[in-house]
C-alpha cells in the first residue's frame, strides 16, 4: 500500500480482556517497529522487526506483551489481561534496512476501562 | 543513563518569523540525528536526517544543524506558516545493528497569523 496501515484506529477494552492490533508495512520495508507514545509523553520503544525475526525486545513493557511477524509484512502486537496504564497509542512504522526515516501508520488508540 | 530533551516550552511565533528548535543529548554517540513533525492524532512524518560528519542540511525553509562536540541539534523554519503549527519530535540513532531510533517528548510550535 501506499503507507503504513494500523488497524484498528481505536479500541475500547474492559480491564482483563487480551487485545491485538495489526500493522502492514510498506512493501518491501523489511524493518518494522512499534513505539508506544502516552497522553503528552514521548514515543517509547516496544519492540523492532527486521525481516520476521525480533533482534531487539528490550522495550516490552511486561510479558503481558508479544508480538510476532508473518515474512515481511504484517505484524501483530497483543496485550494480554490488558491495565489501565496500558492505555496509549500504539505506533507501528517500517524503514528500508539501514539508516533511513521512518514511515509511521497513525497509530491505535487503546483505552482499557 | 541517556538522555534527550528538547525545548520543554512550547514555541508561539508570528508569521514569517524564525523557529528555532533544541534537542540536546547525553550519553549517546549518535551516528544519525532526524527530526519528524507530529499533527494531533496522527503519527510522526519524517522529515530531514543528518549524519555526524554533516555540519548542516536543508530542505526548503527547514534547516537542520549537529553539533556532535555540543551534544546538540537545531532544527530551524524559515518564513514560518500557520500549517507548520505542530509538534517536532527529534530522534537518535544509535551505530548499532538494530537502527532503532530513541526519541526526544517533542516541542509544540504554534506559528500565528
Amino acid at each position: 500500500g501506499a503507507g503504513v496501515s494500523q488497524s484498528p484506529s481505536n479500541k475500547v477494552t474492559e480491564k482483563g480482556k487480551d487485545v491485538e492490533l495489526r500493522c502492514d508495512p510498506i512493501s518491501g520495508h523489511t524493518a518494522l517497529y512499534w513505539y508506544r507514545q502516552s497522553l503528552g509523553q514521548g514515543l517509547e520503544f516496544l519492540i523492532y522487526f527486521q525481516g520476521n525475526s525480533a533482534p531487539d525486545k528490550s522495550g516490552l513493557p511486561s510479558d503481558r506483551f508479544s508480538a510476532e511477524r508473518t515474512g515481511e509484512s504484517v505484524s501483530t502486537l497483543t496485550i494480554q489481561r490488558t491495565q489501565q496504564e496500558d492505555s496509549a497509542v500504539y505506533l507501528c512504522a517500517s524503514s528500508y534496512p539501514g539508516r533511513f526515516g521512518y514511515t509511521f501508520g497513525s497509530g491505535t488508540r487503546l483505552t482499557v476501562v | 543513563s541517556q538522555k534527550i530533551e528538547q525545548n520543554s516550552e512550547a514555541l508561539n511565533i508570528q508569521e514569517g518569523k524564525t523557529a528555532t528548535l533544541t534537542c540536546n543529548y547525553t550519553n549517546y554517540s549518535p551516528a544519525y540525528l532526524q527530526w519528524y513533525r507530529q499533527d494531533p492524532g496522527r503519527g510522526p512524518v519524517f522529515l530531514l536526517l543528518i549524519r555526524e560528519n554533516e555540519k548542516e542540511k536543508r530542505k526548503e525553509r527547514l534547516k537542520v544543524t549537529f553539533d556532535t562536540t555540543l551534544k546538540q541539534s537545531l532544527f530551524h523554519i524559515t518564513a514560518s506558516q500557520p500549517a507548520d503549527s505542530a509538534t517536532y519530535l527529534c530522534a537518535l540513532d544509535i551505530l548499532s545493528n538494530d537502527y532503532k531510533l530513541s526519541f526526544g517528548a517533542g516541542t509544540t510550535v504554534t506559528v500565528r497569523a
